[in-house]
């Protein structure tokens, strides 16, 4: 149990673009979401923790304009990178917390790469 | 902010060699830790946690150390194999305030096995 997919895994657009990245828990309910972005070689850096029916809670620096996060069911979570540019190329990667186990464990999904033109 | 890093960026064993990769946390508000492996190209999975209230777990080929006192934490895989060449990050969970919830990854261990 425990799997998260995402949706596209590769994806390449035009700067200036939108692109949508889905994130689906499969096997179990997921109150809660997260969005990370990860650089080559770098660490994951926490973008905003997504709340299934309120609105995501973004860390500082990420622009929730730039970054819109919709969590509309138990299941589902998307990341729409709004105009992207350039510098918005990364690998994007969601995690989800099970919503009726204990603990705190994220599951992570195998991640989007972004490459924008 | 408070970040949870690395000893040492690199690892290389032989198979079949036993290895153990650190990690320094400095949040002594954080109560849970977990054990990421991340293969290139993909998402980190799960290997093991272990709860602020204990100082050692043991998984398949796998064991944590929590010491709390120096704020250390290790992983530890017996009998490495090249499958487990990875990169393994740590991470911590704080215990409270705004930051409840969260993960902190810390910078990552390039782990290396030679056949």
């Amino acid at each position: 149990g425990a799997v998260v997919s995402q949706h596209p895994s590769r994806v390449i657009c035009k700067s200036g673009t939108s692109v949508k990245i889905e994130c689906r828990s499969l096997d179990f309910q997921a109150t809660t979401m997260f969005w990370y972005r990860q650089f080559p070689k770098k660490s994951l850096m926490l973008m905003a923790t997504s709340n299934e029916g309120s609105k995501a809670t973004y860390e500082q620096g990420v622009e929730k304009d730039k970054f819109l996060i919709n969590h509309a069911s138990l299941t589902l979570s998307t990341l729409t990178v709004t105009s992207a540019h350039p510098e918005d190329s990364s690998f994007y990667i969601c995690s989800a917390k099970r919503a009726t186990l204990p603990g705190e464990t994220q599951y992570f999904g195998p991640g989007t790469r972004l490459l924008v033109l | 902010g408070e970040s949870v890093g690395l000893h040492l960026p690199t690892l290389s064993v032989q198979e079949g060699d036993n290895s153990i990769i650190n990690c320094a946390y400095s949040n002594s508000a954080s109560d849970y830790f977990i054990w990421y492996k991340q293969e290139s190209g993909k998402g980190p999975q799960f290997i093991i946690d272990i709860r602020s209230n204990m100082d050692k777990r043991q998984g398949q080929r796998v064991t944590v150390l929590l010491n709390k006192t120096v704020k250390h934490l290790s992983l530890q895989i017996a009998a490495t194999q090249p499958g487990d060449s990875a990169v393994y990050f740590c991470a911590e969970n704080s215990a409270g305030g705004t930051s409840y919830g969260k993960l902190t990854f810390g910078q990552g261990t390039i782990l290396t096995v030679h056949p």
